[in-house]
């Protein structure tokens, strides 16, 4: 079964520190998304992605966040300057167009995001 | 606010059992349903999705689903240990495609 992709797995970096998280979605997908989970915590949306623009975002998808598919393959999700409640796992997710039949979100691995 | 409410358990049950997966959602604009299964320290995984009221099988798993009660549930028949795993339960709205998940219901299933 295809997969998406992402790196790195785990990610250490300093509060206050540029990050950017990378991501390879099912090539023939048409929407992507940008989820994180807080350990412990619910799975929780931040943003997707149609069309090169940004669909939808969340409360949490501040000024500090962005994204961009900058070749036509990779997806990515840049956090500006990380804070100690950034760190979390970041799924990143792609779909086909959505419809009754077809609406499967196929998950990355994730990567880990620790800010020290 | 949409949430969508699942008690955290564990639900421990023998091997072979039923197990039954609870799930309510608050957002009467919900149109589509899903159950994700997650292992610890890795991504969701989709195992089933609803939409329309009444039950949907696939193999072992059935999904049933009550739009006028808000409510959603998932039964494994014949539980196996690898069915151990933390289930999310998560909802669509027509206008949407944010995933709204539940914070999940842990399941044991001992041998």
């Amino acid at each position: 079964e295809p997969e998406v992709t992402q790196t790195p797995s785990h990610q250490v970096t300093q509060m206050g520190q540029e990050v950017i998280l990378r991501c390879v979605p099912i090539s023939n997908h048409l929407y992507f998304y940008w989820y994180r989970q807080i350990l412990g915590q619910k799975v929780e949306f931040l943003v997707s992605f149609y069309n090169n623009e940004i669909s939808e975002k969340s409360e949490i998808f501040d000024d500090q966040f962005s994204v961009e598919r900058p070749d036509g393959s990779n997806f990515t999700l840049k956090i500006r300057s990380t804070k100690l409640e950034d760190s979390a796992m970041y799924f990143c997710a792609s779909s086909e167009y959505p419809t009754e039949t077809n609406e499967k979100l196929f998950f990355g691995s994730g990567t880990q995001l620790s800010v020290l | 606010q949409k949430e969508v409410e699942q008690n955290s358990g564990p639900l421990s049950v023998p091997e072979g059992a039923i197990a039954s997966l609870n799930c309510t959602y608050s957002d009467r604009g919900s149109q589509s349903f899903f159950w994700y299964r997650q292992y610890s320290g890795k991504s969701p995984e989709l195992i089933m999705s609803i939409y329309s009221n009444g039950d949907k099988e696939d193999g072992r798993f059935t999904a049933q689903l009550n739009k006028a009660s808000q409510y959603v549930s998932l039964l494994i028949r014949d539980s196996q240990p690898s069915d151990s795993a933390t289930y999310l339960c998560a909802t669509r709205m027509d206008s949407s495609y944010k995933l709204i998940f539940g914070s999940g219901t842990r399941l044991l299933v001992r041998p």
